[in-house]
């Protein structure tokens, strides 16, 4: 495709129930990253993958969100037994290679996720 | 480890008027440095990036951001401001190596633009 994409743009849940965020990268970039954007944080960044590998998870905020990705390509983030404080925009990107060789990050349009 | 500050979190300017966003970066390593703009309920689109070339950086839409090592800053300037800038703005730092570390951005709180007709 064109540009990052994720799905689905918006999603209302209740607390306790597990949710399943995807994000599609643009195509032949072999680096993907999820960060949360929330009004009390701001942008923080939660995990990246080197194809399908994820060397480093310290970035997630707790053992209830998890991350993979698959075929070098799609990403799901999921978060088990959701919390109001988990509600925030969940936002992907993808790059040519790692941010630190001077690859830009492109990012989707985000996913809202609100758990009521 | 590496952190980002942006000096004010809300910006008002007069349509034409000088456009002046504030970034200030700690590093301990150089760093690569970025300009983000966000557009309500959309992505982040990159303005600008700063990867060790020229210290003045000219980016879309008529932004530049200069690199002072001295200062530690990478502020961003648009000589005059139209309707259509009004939006959300991001500085954002990541080292200048390659591995450990070098993987993620580090971003600012971010500043909002309203530009006064």
């Amino acid at each position: 495709g064109a540009g990052v994409s994720q799905s689905p743009s918006n999603k209302v849940t209740e607390k306790g129930k597990d949710v399943e965020l995807r994000c599609d990268p643009i195509s032949g970039h072999t680096a993907l990253y999820w960060y949360r954007q929330s009004l009390g944080q701001g942008l923080e960044f939660l995990i990246y993958f080197q194809g399908n590998s994820a060397p480093d998870k310290s970035g997630l905020p707790s053992d209830r969100f998890s991350a993979e990705r698959t075929g070098g390509s799609v990403s799901t983030l999921t978060i088990q037994r959701t919390q109001q404080e988990d509600s925030a925009v969940y936002l992907c990107a993808s790059s040519l290679g790692l941010a630190g060789a001077s690859y830009e990050q492109y990012f989707g349009p985000g996913t809202r996720l609100t758990v009521t | 480890a590496q952190s980002v500050t942006q000096l004010g979190s809300h910006v008002s300017v007069s349509e034409g008027a000088l456009v002046l966003l504030r970034c200030n970066y700690s590093s301990s390593v150089p760093p690569y440095l970025f300009w983000y703009v966000q557009y309500p309920n959309q992505g982040l689109q990159l303005l600008l990036k700063y990867t060790s070339a020229a210290t003045l950086v000219k980016g879309i839409n008529g932004f530049e951001a200069e690199f002072k090592k001295s200062e530690t800053s990478f502020h961003l300037t648009k000589p005059s401001a139209h309707m259509s800038d009004a939006a959300e703005y991001f500085c954002a730092v990541s080292p200048s190596y390659s591995g450990a570390g070098s993987y993620q951005l580090t971003f600012g709180k971010g500043t909002k633009l309203s530009v006064i007709p």
